[in-house]
Parts: C-alpha cells; sequence; structure tokens
C-alpha cells in the first residue's frame, strides 16, 4: 500500500493565524486530494488536484483555502486566516488506479 | 449526500465471519462500490471495490447482488484489529474530474473477544 505521510500530526493554532498542513504522496500518482472529518461527524471532500491544478472543490474550500504542490511531492492545504470551525482531523490522499489512499491525518486545533 | 445505506452499528464474536450490508439501490451502471474503513479516527483504509462480480482480496470478500441494489462486505475471521468505521461508497470509476468519495456515517463494527 502506497504510503502517505502527513505533517505535522498535531497543530494547535490561535484563530486568524494560517497554518500550513503538508502531505507526502509518491510522485508518479495523478490525483490527489484533501479531506476533513470534524470529531464525530463525516468525512467530508474539499478539493482534488490533477496535473497541478484543482480539478474539483466543495463549498467548504472557500477563498481561505488554497493548495499547491511546490515541489513535485510535497502536497500542501494552506488556511489563510483560520476559524474555530476550521478545527478538525485533515486528510490528505492520493489515488492509484482508482483507489485512494490515505495519510495518517493532522488534527487542527484552533483557539 | 451518500447514496448508500449502512446499519449504524454491528457486532461481531473475534474469529467469526463479519458480514456487513450495504443499500445502493439508485446505483448507476457505471459506479463502482468501494470499501473503506476507519480505525479510531486514523485515516481511511481502502479495502476493497467492485462492479458486478463478486471480488476477493487478502482483507476481504465483497458480494455484489445480481441487480447491484446492493451489496455485503465479508471478513472472514474477523479479529479484535477489525475494530472499525466500514464505510460503502459508491463512485463511478472512470469520474474524469468528478472523482470525490462521498461519505456517510457508515457501519461501526465492533469485534467482542
Amino acid at each position: 500500500e502506497p504510503e502517505v505521510t502527513q505533517t505535522p500530526s498535531h497543530q494547535v493554532t490561535q484563530m486568524g493565524q494560517e497554518v500550513i498542513l503538508r502531505c507526502v504522496p509518491i510522485s508518479n500518482h495523478l490525483y490527489f486530494y484533501w479531506y476533513r472529518q470534524i470529531l464525530g461527524q463525516k468525512v467530508e471532500f474539499l478539493v482534488s488536484f490533477y496535473n497541478n491544478e484543482i480539478s474539483e472543490k466543495s463549498e467548504i474550500f472557500d477563498d481561505q483555502f488554497s493548495v499547491e504542490r511546490p515541489d513535485g511531492s510535497n502536497f500542501t492545504l494552506k488556511i489563510r486566516s483560520t476559524k474555530l470551525e476550521d478545527s478538525a482531523m485533515y486528510f490528505c490522499a492520493r489515488e492509484l488506479n482508482t483507489e485512494a489512499f490515505f495519510g495518517q491525518g493532522t488534527r487542527l486545533t484552533v483557539v | 449526500d451518500a447514496k448508500t445505506t449502512q446499519p449504524p452499528s454491528m457486532d461481531c464474536a473475534e474469529g467469526r465471519a463479519a458480514n456487513l450490508p450495504c443499500n445502493h439501490s439508485t446505483i448507476s451502471g457505471n459506479e463502482y462500490v468501494y470499501w473503506y474503513r476507519q480505525i479510531h479516527s486514523q485515516g481511511p483504509q481502502y479495502i476493497i471495490h467492485g462492479l458486478k462480480n463478486n471480488e476477493t482480496n487478502e482483507m476481504a470478500s465483497l458480494i455484489i447482488t445480481e441487480d447491484r441494489k446492493s451489496s455485503t462486505l465479508i471478513l472472514p475471521h474477523a479479529t479484535l484489529r477489525d475494530t472499525a468505521v466500514y464505510y460503502c461508497i459508491v463512485r463511478d470509476r472512470n469520474a474524469g474530474n468528478n472523482r470525490k468519495l462521498i461519505w456517510g456515517l457508515g457501519t461501526s463494527l465492533a469485534v467482542n473477544p
């Protein structure tokens, strides 16, 4: 199973601060995703990234969010000005064939 | 919204087969059935997927009814480490840019000693 490494595993930030969540997938995958899961709720799709550009995004993924693949291996999710309701587990995933492989997640706590 | 319906919880004795049902009565001809699981807020883990034929891999078996409106995931010899939330998801395998997974609440499987 392809390994997906996410850093940090846990981040605490103050409301209004910017955070960057990082993911290291294998570079020969084409599709990358970010999902999030608020405690006790469903996993929610945020954004998909194909061929170095966003291919689909959800209503959650507003102007406060952005994604990049700056060096061809790392895949980042940036939240510009965090809100309390951004507190959640954030999962990066990559797709091999049609199966998605997920990282262990970053727990973001906004205080 | 998720196109699947699953029971919220199930129990299984360790060593016995766990049979997890899923209804997907509105599945279309191009949509596959995928199963993932999530162990205690860890990242979801891919298990298996299928179109219309039964599938088996090292983790599980997937039985899809002939009309494709329902399926069953079978863990043949459940262990305590199989305790997790199991998600049944339908998705068009060749979805182009519409490849996201839409998650429901899944089935919380408790494997008991």
